[in-house]
């Protein structure tokens, strides 16, 4: 079974553009989470979707959204980039409940 | 809010066992993890628990969890230099909002 795979793997962008980043989940699993991870503040959850709903979501500014489609795969958008948006993006997907979450590769976000 | 504390760093000899320690504040966790991340790597489940077990065993790897006082532990024994890595503990409490501790990173010396 194919793994959480997230694209692209890296990306180089300027203050004030916008992004969107792409998970797809493990087969089967609908549940997909995402988190920002810098040297700074750690690991911090952005928000989980179930079934294209956002069922949670992180203290994060609302330049950050996200949705869902239908096969569960999952984009992230970041709009107005800032220079302490370069982060490390992580996707997660489980099946259902709080339990296992499978992480993908990451990307790696950089804002010049 | 929830917090989960750990140490940042951790320095063993090849061979040696290691502890990873880790403490929550959220009394409702449900599900407590351990993560490990390699460099330029994403994070790799190594294994969870129940907030309603106190000890889980997976071949080199044992988790104690002592829920009064709100502490985690990870035991890795036999620890080789592939294990070199940040390990994060994490808490849930339900709904995919996983909380990740600061992440200690583990130093194997040969």
């Amino acid at each position: 079974k194919a793994g959480v795979t997230q694209t692209p793997r890296y990306l180089i962008k300027t203050r004030g553009q916008q992004v969107t980043l792409s998970c797809s989940p493990i087969s089967g699993h609908r549940s997909v989470s995402w988190y920002q991870q810098t040297p700074g503040q750690g690991l911090q959850f952005l928000f989980e979707y179930f079934s294209e709903t956002q069922r949670n979501k992180g203290n994060f500014p609302g330049r950050f959204s996200g949705r869902q489609f239908s096969n569960s795969r999952s984009e992230m958008n970041v709009s107005t980039l800032e220079l302490g948006d370069s982060a490390l993006y992580l996707c997660a997907s489980s099946l259902a409940a709080a339990n296992e979450q499978f992480f993908g590769p990451g990307t790696r976000l950089t804002v010049l | 809010g929830e917090d989960v504390e750990q140490s940042l760093f951790l320095s063993v000899r090849e061979g040696d066992s290691s502890v990873i320690n880790c403490t929550y504040t959220d009394s409702s966790s449900t599900y407590l993890y351990w993560y490990k991340q390699e460099p330029g790597a994403g994070l790799q489940l190594l294994t969870y628990i129940f907030s309603n077990m106190d000890m889980k065993q997976d071949q080199r790897l044992t988790v104690l969890l002592n829920k009064k006082d709100k502490h985690l532990s990870l035991r890795i024994a036999d620890t080789q230099t592939g294990d070199s890595a940040i390990y994060f503990c994490a808490e849930t409490g339900g709904y995919q909002k996983v909380t990740f501790g600061t992440g200690t990173k583990l130093q194997v010396i040969p």
